[in-house]
């Protein structure tokens, strides 16, 4: 069974600092790697990553993914209170019976203090 | 670009009554998915529809059920309704070529007294 492990489950911090929230993972078809936060409801897309050691990155967020290790990283760099959200790691599958479905990690809580 | 719109924003139900929760996917997608996110659990599976079918189910009973219609805006049913089904419903769009880069919508608030 495919499974997704977000580390650390929670995350206090102030403004300004770095983050690194971490995902491994274990699928058997692994066909990408994707980010989401989550602020109220809707899961907002952040990266999907297929690709392993190059970088994507939009503004203060930067992902990267290792497939031999079987990990992915999500920096934030100067964080801000508008960073406050659970972060969502999920990996899609390729086929077999995961064929479509995102599997996703627990999440990892992040809380910015002004 | 809209995004994927869901509707109602909250339900509430009784205990064996059906709920239907309704989803419409952003402009030029095919594939809908549906996840259940239950307090204190992560986002889980439900059923994924491209072109009408239903192309791949998580591990839920069959009471869990739906359909996608001709302009790919697509229905979940619940039937004979557990006090357990209480949870975020969201659904998801995306194109088939890349069934995993998903778009997600702001979900239906399901409560079941």
């Amino acid at each position: 069974e495919d499974k997704v492990v977000q580390s650390p489950l929670s995350l206090v911090v102030h403004e300004g600092d770095t983050v690194t929230l971490n995902c491994s993972y274990e699928v058997t078809n692994f066909r990408s790697l994707l980010w989401y936060k989550q602020e109220k409801k809707a899961p907002t897309f952040l990266f999907m990553l297929t690709s392993s050691g190059i970088e994507k990155k939009s503004g203060r967020l930067s992902s990267i993914l290792d497939k031999k290790e079987l990990f992915s990283i999500l920096n934030i760099t100067a964080t801000q209170t508008g960073d406050s959200a659970i972060y969502l790691c999920a990996v899609g599958n390729a086929g077999g019976t995961s064929y479509g479905k995102l599997t996703f990690g627990q999440g990892t809580i992040l809380t910015v203090h002004p | 670009e809209a995004g994927v719109t869901q509707s109602p924003t909250h339900l509430i139900k009784t205990r064996g009554q059906q709920a239907t929760l309704r989803c419409s996917p952003i402009s030029g997608h095919t594939s809908v998915y549906w996840y259940q996110q239950a307090l204190g659990l992560g986002l889980q599976f439900l059923l994924w529809y491209d072109e009408g079918e239903e192309r791949n189910r998580g591990n839920f009973p069959p009471r869990f059920s739906g359909r996608q219609f001709p302009n790919y805006s697509s229905e979940l049913n619940v039937n004979a309704l557990e006090l357990e089904d209480s949870a975020l419903y969201l659904c998801a769009s995306s194109s088939y070529s890349s069934y995993n880069e998903q778009f997600f919508g702001p979900g239906t608030r399901l409560t079941v007294l």
